[in-house]
């Protein structure tokens, strides 16, 4: 079975800060992690995702992600953050061949103060 | 570009009727359609997945029963919530997507239950 881990609840930073929410994984091989932020009364959008390859995932937004197999981490960043990323964030990762059935975190609600 | 519609965007339903929500795809074809809820603070969860040519799989959790979902062609499905009751309420999400690729979503339908 696999897990999504976010540890962090809430984070509050200030604008021009750099952010980095954790996301952590259990996943027995190599997934596919994703993440999508969730403004206030929205759904989901996609920011970017991480398949093979480097390791550093670039996507929308200015967001980017790193992965780290050597701790089963997959961190969003962006430098610097700006008011407008106030959202909830949600890590997810796919099993390959699962047809697409993501596995969420519980979410990072961002708040960035101007 | 890739589209999904979901509605109503929102509904109210009285405690123990029935609410159904609709999926649209537009620019592509969904050969696989997943729902999943969010119910008040909490994130995602899987309620079932619908592949063209293949019986709907429910999460644990998630029945038949409860949630009968319909994907009838490439572009349509819809879901209803049987017997709704206070647990019942969130966000429902409707993903779209092909063979091979990620999931598009919708805006989600949120129902509130009186």
């Amino acid at each position: 079975a696999q897990s999504v881990d976010q540890p962090d609840a809430h984070v509050t930073l200030y604008e021009g800060a750099s952010l980095e929410l954790r996301c952590s994984y259990s996943y027995s091989a190599a997934p596919y992690l994703f993440w999508y932020v969730q403004y206030p009364g929205q759904s989901l959008q996609f920011l970017l995702k991480y398949i093979t390859g480097d390791a550093v995932v670039k996507g929308t937004k200015g967001f980017e992600a790193e992965f780290r197999k050597s701790n089963s981490s997959f961190n969003l960043k962006k430098s610097p953050a700006h008011w407008s990323d106030s959202a909830k964030y949600f890590c997810a990762l796919e099993a390959p061949g699962s047809n697409a059935k993501l596995t969420f975190g519980k979410g990072t609600k961002l708040s960035v103060k101007s | 570009g890739a589209l999904v519609y979901q509605y109503p965007r929102r509904t109210i339903c009285k405690s123990g009727t029935s609410m159904r929500m609709e999926c649209q795809a537009v620019g592509f074809q969904a050969t696989s359609v997943a729902w999943y809820r969010q119910s008040p603070q909490k994130t995602f969860e899987l309620i079932a997945l619908s592949t063209v040519n293949s019986a709907i799989k429910y999460e644990q959790n998630f029945t038949q029963e409860k949630f009968p979902i319909s994907h009838p062609n490439l572009s349509f499905s819809s879901m209803t919530v049987l017997n709704a009751y206070l647990e019942d309420r969130g966000l429902y999400l409707c993903g779209a997507g092909q063979a091979n690729s990620d999931y598009t979503f919708g805006s989600g339908t949120r129902l509130l239950v009186i």
